[in-house]
């Protein structure tokens, strides 16, 4: 079993849904929770990062973590072709080294 | 947010060739920074760790003597693939770990360097 579980799509939504992304986890010494969006041949970039449990808004996305079930969403509200892409989960305990989800290729369709 | 720096974006270099890749933090001090490589449609693989002024860690499976890593200032870490090969043509990606408030417990990652080993 992996450590992050993540669904790897295709997802494909027509524009201006509520797309729900997810991961969960096995390792309960996880603190750091990030989202990263990453296009076809570019680097990710920080979507959210979050400590703990709890959840986070910015702008039209939204990251909720719950511990206590090993489960983190991302949120993306009227959801825009420009939205098409790759997001990674990721996370950490204390130290420095990131453990990634596979990836869900999302799709934002006119 | 954080800027982090790769350098060349793409690179062509010849079988048997060595090729050096740039990663540099441009507003903050970058005590950690990671090198990762990444296959299509797969997830990012961690290749090693490097401290400011110290060895990398590499990870298992990982050549230490073809993928030379270097992070002699809190700015500036890279990768030196040596004796390249086709077969290390792929997708390098750097990222970098910060200390202090701005950027101490996220870390930001670069654009990514393609390698085509001919």
């Amino acid at each position: 079993q992996k450590e992050v579980e993540q669904d790897p799509g295709p997802l494909s939504v027509p524009e201006g849904a509520i797309v729900s992304l997810n991961c969960t986890y096995s390792n309960s010494a996880f603190q750091y929770f990030m989202w990263y969006r990453q296009y076809s041949r570019k680097g990710p970039e920080l979507l959210m990062y979050t400590y703990s449990s709890g959840n986070k808004e910015d702008g039209r996305f939204t990251a909720q973590v719950d511990k206590s079930s090993k489960y983190i969403s991302l949120f993306i509200r009227d959801s825009q072709p420009s939205d098409s892409a790759t997001y990674l989960c990721a996370m950490r305990g204390g130290g420095n080294k990131l453990t990634f989800g596979t990836g869900t290729q999302l799709k934002v369709e006119l | 947010g954080a800027v982090v720096s790769q350098h060349p974006s793409w690179v062509i270099c010849k079988s048997g060739t060595s090729v050096k890749i740039e990663c540099r933090s441009l507003d903050f001090q970058a005590t950690t920074m990671f090198w990762y490589r990444q296959f299509p449609k797969q997830s990012l693989m961690l290749m090693a760790t490097s401290n400011e002024g110290s060895k990398a860690t590499y990870e298992q499976g990982v050549e230490k003597d073809k993928f030379l890593i270097n992070h002699a200032s809190l700015t500036l870490s890279t990768l030196t693939v040596t004796s390249a090969h086709p077969e290390d043509s792929s997708f390098y990606i750097c990222s970098a770990r910060g200390s202090g408030v701005y950027s101490g417990n996220t870390i930001y990652f670069g654009e990514g360097s393609w390698l085509t080993v001919v």
